[in-house]
């Protein structure tokens, strides 16, 4: 069965500070692989997804993240943070073989000025 | 840009009453779901929805629920008999072609069951 791990439930950071969030899943096969973004009182936006290929992925407001099979990761990364980045940050993992995703517990960024 | 679309935003219903979520999907999409978030929980899902019938559903996803698309553009998440534990945030989502393709979530209801 998938799962997914975001191993830091609350990130700080100044803004113009690169960030790193991480994101570990476990699964057989080489997964979907998906970052989403929660503001607070909104839904859920896709940031960037991962199927196939190459394996650093560019998504929207300047994320990308790369995806390391040896290390079962999927790490979201930024250059330089902005204040409106605060904000939940979800991975999640899919399958070929389900219609569903999971989700991991979230990582909740603080952009200091 | 194209949006799916809840409501309510938020809903108070009593234990033991019936509720009706409602979401309008994008136009073109042909994939639609229903998640739940617990407060300070991950996003869970409840079910899918391709071709007019349910496509996977989880274990949360009991008897107490059902889903339908009443009119080709509406897509609604019925709970027969709410209890305190049903209170959650719902997302409806939908997607072009599958969960591979991500979806589009929705702003969410906010469902209070007192």
């Amino acid at each position: 069965a998938q799962s997914v791990t975001q191993p830091d439930i609350h990130i700080t950071v100044s803004e113009g500070a690169s960030l790193e969030l991480r994101c570990n899943y476990s699964y057989g096969a080489t997964p979907y692989l998906f970052w989403y973004v929660q503001s607070p009182g909104q839904g859920l936006q896709l940031l960037l997804k991962y199927f196939s290929g190459d394996t650093l992925v560019q998504g929207i407001k300047g994320f990308e993240a790369e995806f390391k099979r040896s290390q079962s990761s999927f790490n979201l990364r930024k250059p330089s943070v902005h204040w409106s980045d605060a904000a939940e940050y979800f991975c999640a993992v899919g399958a070929p073989s389900t219609d569903k995703l999971i989700f991991g517990t979230g990582t909740r960024l603080q952009v200091f000025p | 840009e194209p949006e799916v679309t809840q409501t309510p935003s938020h809903q108070v219903t009593q234990m033991g009453q019936e509720v009706i979520l409602r979401c309008v999907p994008i136009s073109n999409h042909l994939y639609f779901y229903w998640y739940r978030q617990i407060l300070g929980q991950k996003v869970e899902f409840l079910v899918s929805f391709y071709n007019n019938e349910i496509s996977e559903k989880s274990e949360i996803f009991d008897d107490q629920f059902s889903v339908e698309r009443p009119d080709g553009s509406n897509f609604t998440l019925k709970i027969r008999s709410t209890k305190l534990e049903d209170s959650a945030m719902y997302f409806c989502a939908s997607s072009e072609a599958g969960q591979g393709y991500g979806y589009t979530f929705g702003s969410g209801t906010r469902l209070t069951v007192v």
